[in-house]
């Protein structure tokens, strides 16, 4: 079956432009992460979806950033006014229920570069 | 803040030899998991463990969870060079949203 899918896989962007990142969960899952990776890093968490809600948002890191789910399966993630620290690559995880331990699938995440 | 202290960050050794990697914290996990990373993927799963002092064996590869839930350890038995990736350990807490606190990583690297 189909796993997770992000796209596009790599943007190029300039400072202070608006980009937006999609991400494809598994059909039927209705937990939803993203995450972003810095070189050298780990993943680190942004928000958390729980169906169409969003239910834990804390690691988002300033209003630049917002994400959406409006039907509770895809997702969209959105950069206003990007800045050259925002460079990463972002990464969307879906889980089955978003329980205790529930494994959490990758996509292969997109890599953003602002110039 | 990274709240989960990986060592080595980075690991070169031949294949056959064997190795450890540390995932270490001052913080109480609900959960820890173990992730391996490719490049331009995302990381995929190799296990969880949820009990203190739990030990679990997949294949070559040896997950202990320390028994205060707060470090794990990963042991690769000889090694080969499809075992080189970056590996991550990661910490989650009951009760909440389940995000998953992730570790800087351990980069490495089986020549043949």
């Amino acid at each position: 079956g189909a796993g997770v899918s992000q796209t596009p896989s790599n943007k190029v962007t300039e400072k202070g432009k608006y980009v937006e990142l999609r991400c494809d969960p598994i059909s039927g899952h209705t937990a939803l992460y993203w995450y972003r990776q810095s070189l050298g890093q780990g993943p680190e968490f942004l928000i958390y979806f729980q169906g169409t809600g969003a239910a834990d948002d804390s690691g988002l890191p300033n209003d630049r950033f917002f994400a959406v789910r409006p039907e509770g399966s895809v997702s969209t993630l959105k950069i206003q006014r990007t800045e050259r620290g925002d460079s990463a690559v972002y990464l969307c995880a879906s889980s089955g229920t978003g329980g205790f331990a529930d494994t959490q699938y990758f996509g292969p995440g997109t890599r953003l570069t602002v110039l | 803040t990274q709240l989960l202290e990986q060592s080595p960050q980075f690991l070169s050794i031949q294949e056959g030899e064997n190795l450890t990697v540390y995932c270490n914290s001052s913080s109480v996990f609900s959960s820890l998991q173990w992730y391996r990373q490719e490049p331009g993927e995302g990381p995929v799963l190799l296990v969880t463990v949820v009990t203190g002092g739990e030990v679990k064996k997949l294949k070559r590869l040896t997950f202990q969870f320390g028994d205060a839930r707060k470090d794990s350890s990963l042991h690769i038995t000889a090694a080969q060079p499809g075992d080189t990736g970056l590996y991550l350990c990661a910490g989650g807490r009951q009760g909440g949203s389940e995000k998953l606190v992730f570790g800087k990583g351990t980069k490495l690297t089986v020549n043949p």
